[in-house]
């Protein structure tokens, strides 16, 4: 079955980075669209950005425009987020979402990852 | 790049009906018909319950729907169970290969 696998919380002191991933199994990996959406502690979610199958195309939230980079290893069937110059309000948890390409809406998820942005 | 406009929270009685709407713009909801809403319970992933405004993936409860009306979406939940509690969010595709949110919305079964 459709399965996103992401890893584990991350703890980083402001200023840092932080690189999290999605590991994904179940389907056609190359073909699909895959989102980074964040929630912050109590707060609704919030749509970061997609990188198509190509792997170097992207789309980025202007709010994170500079600070945001997405990446994908089709052989480790793998995405990665990195966000730079963490803040406090950067705390959140960040999922992975799987769009069929050009449908625009999210039919799986992954389960989270708390990123903790503290000194 | 403000977010669509949801309830705070909505509350209801078993077995009754409710609606959550999802207030945007013509750059987002009233432009394209690429609304879906996600069900939240606390601690879990969101799951996708409706799909370009009125759609239901399946495996969804018919008891869920959705609609639109210019820059307004709608999510209504029929025959309330103590199961709908949950934190419902909607999402609209919007112009330049974007999507917004929705500020969420508290479902309290009574």
């Amino acid at each position: 079955q459709v399965q996103l696998v992401q890893s584990g919380a991350e703890l980083k002191e402001p200023g840092a980075s932080v690189k999290v991933s999605c590991k994904a199994s179940g389907y056609s990996f190359m073909n699909y669209y895959t989102h980074w959406v964040r929630q912050a502690p109590g707060q609704g979610l919030e749509w970061m950005g997609v990188i198509y199958p190509s792997g170097t195309e992207t789309s980025y939230a202007q709010k994170f425009q500079g600070r945001v980079t997405m990446t994908r290893d089709t052989s480790a069937t793998t995405v990665y987020l990195e966000l730079s110059s963490l803040r406090s309000d950067d705390t959140a948890v960040y999922f992975c979402a799987r769009e069929v390409p050009d449908s625009k809406y999210f039919d799986s998820w992954g389960q989270g990852i708390l990123v903790t942005v503290s000194s | 790049q403000s977010a669509l406009t949801q309830p705070a929270s909505v509350s209801g009685s078993p077995g009754q009906s409710i609606t959550i709407s999802c207030t945007g713009t013509t750059s987002d909801v009233g432009g394209y018909n690429s609304v879906s809403w996600y069900q939240q319970h606390p601690d879990k992933a969101p799951k996708l319950i409706i799909y370009d405004v009125s759609n239901r993936p399946s495996g969804v409860s018919s008891r869920f729907s959705g609609s639109k009306s210019g820059n307004t979406a709608s999510l209504t939940i029929s025959g309330l169970q103590a199961e709908d509690e949950a934190d419902y969010s909607c999402t609209s595709y919007r112009t330049s290969r974007t999507y917004v949110f929705g500020t969420g919305t508290k479902v309290i079964v009574l």
